[in-house]
């Protein structure tokens, strides 16, 4: 049981180039979660999916598209990154209330 | 939307030595109130929870008290060891099980 695996664990982009971040859990859960981390500013929320098939903007979307694949997996893409979009990215999901975070993804855009 | 503000933003203390740090949130409707532990290049890690319902949890040296009139909560840890230091979070819980997250505390526990 490995919980939430994200992958890469580290990404370094030149401006204007495009990634997508991925994200599996095998917790049966239905709900996932796309975070951000800042510097000063906690984890603030890209997007999230309450259940299979359905996606839905956070507090900060812009920039950032995502899909929800099947019920295990949900990818975070950049289309044309920027060097604001430089930080640590987690992912998340929901099982009886508690979130469980990966272990994250290191990105610097350059 | 939510927004929480968490204080400090960082805490020093001397081991054996209690630390508190409380939130704020400002929607009324939250009602589901965790706190996360999170050491230096590792994932968040959920320490302790607490529902609107309920308006105080312990867990061995940690408890959380819940104040639904003021719209706070806080974190209390007793009996400081150095494997406390780290960043704590709160959050507060909106619809579809969304966070949102304070800043962040750092507790430095000094031997």
């Amino acid at each position: 049981n490995a919980g939430v695996t994200q992958t890469p664990k580290f990404q370094v982009l030149k401006t204007g180039q495009s990634m997508t971040l991925q994200c599996a859990q095998d917790m049966n859960h239905n709900s996932m979660y796309w975070y951000r981390q800042d510097p000063g500013m906690g984890l603030r929320l890209i997007y999230y999916s309450a259940s299979e098939g359905t996606t839905d903007k956070g507090e900060v979307p812009n920039g950032y598209n995502v899909s929800r694949l099947n019920k295990r997996e949900f990818s975070l893409r950049l289309e044309s990154a920027a060097p604001s979009q430089t930080s640590v990215y987690f992912c998340a999901s929901r099982g009886q209330n508690i979130q469980y975070f990966g272990a994250g993804t290191r990105l610097s855009v350059l | 939307g939510e927004n929480v503000e968490q204080h400090p933003s960082t805490l020093s203390v001397q081991e054996g030595d209690s630390a508190v740090i409380k939130c704020t949130y400002s929607d009324s409707a939250s009602n589901y109130f965790p706190w996360y532990k999170q050491e230096l290049g590792k994932r968040p890690q959920l320490i302790i929870d607490i529902r609107s319902n309920v308006g105080e949890k312990k867990d061995q040296r940690i408890a959380v008290t819940l104040n639904k009139t003021a719209k706070h909560f806080s974190l209390h840890i007793t009996e400081t060891q150095p494997e406390d230091s780290a960043v704590y979070f709160c959050a507060a819980s909106l619809s579809w099980g969304k966070l949102q997250f304070g800043a962040g505390t750092q507790v430095v526990v000094t031997p």
